[in-house]
């Protein structure tokens, strides 16, 4: 199973909006509504920001939101904060019963 | 408050073995999936296993499927993941996860890890 492809890095200025995406196959996002997103700071563990493509956990900031559409699935961050700083993945169930992420995106907000 | 703890990491030859440990609580163990993730040095997150909540079925990555073997203690509120036959490219930091709800593919608490680092 191939990971699912990512920008390696994106950036942007505190205030604006920023789209993740995610892009896989129909064997595993386009095919289920289980995508997930992770953040990860440096030297800790991830943290879960979306699941299911676009509900949010209890006590995740409105300010992420995701979406999907085919085989793409996407991270938006609205009014980027400093802390917002971080890599980011996304995951998926596949039909192979497995659980495949992607290569992981470094924000840099500037 | 949700914790979980690993333990079991650390320096092992080529073709060793070692048997990782996640001591979980804070919740009802027995109710979740449990899964193992793991991150080689610099580079993104790679899922390992998973097991259901009741222990009857395991799921593992191509990448050591027949080396690896997940298991659970709901007894002892632990997960277990042992490594058979390790290779240089297990190296890695091995993360323990929970389940959301019933669900073994999406993950709302982490441990923070435990190194496991495959060199002769």
């Amino acid at each position: 199973q191939s990971a699912l492809t990512q920008p390696a890095s994106m950036s942007g200025s505190p205030g604006q909006s920023i789209t993740i995406s995610c892009t896989g196959t129909s064997s595993d996002i386009g095919g289920y509504n289980y995508v997930s997103w992770y953040q990860q700071h440096p030297g800790k563990a991830p943290k879960l920001m979306i699941y299911d493509v676009i509900n949010r956990p209890s006590g995740v900031s409105n300010r992420f939101s995701g979406s999907k559409s085919g085989n793409t699935a996407s991270l938006t961050i609205s009014g980027l904060q400093a802390e917002d700083e971080a890599d980011y993945y996304c995951s998926s169930y596949t039909t192979s019963s497995t659980l495949v992420f992607g290569g992981g995106t470094k924000l840099t907000v500037v | 408050e949700v914790q979980l703890l690993e333990s079991g990491g650390g320096l092992v030859q080529p073709g060793g073995s070692l048997r990782l440990s996640c001591a979980a609580s804070g919740f009802t163990f027995s109710n979740y999936a449990m899964s193992w993730v793991r991150q080689a040095p610099g580079k993104g997150l790679e899922w390992v296993s998973s097991i259901d909540d009741s222990g009857g079925n395991t799921y593992y990555a191509d990448s050591v499927k027949g080396r690896f073997t997940i298991s659970r203690d709901n007894s002892k509120n632990t997960v277990y993941l042992q490594m058979n036959s390790l290779r240089a490219e297990d190296t890695a930091v091995y993360y323990c996860a929970k389940g959301v709800g019933a669900s073994r593919f999406k993950f709302d608490y982490w441990g923070q890890g435990t190194l496991v680092t495959v060199s002769s």
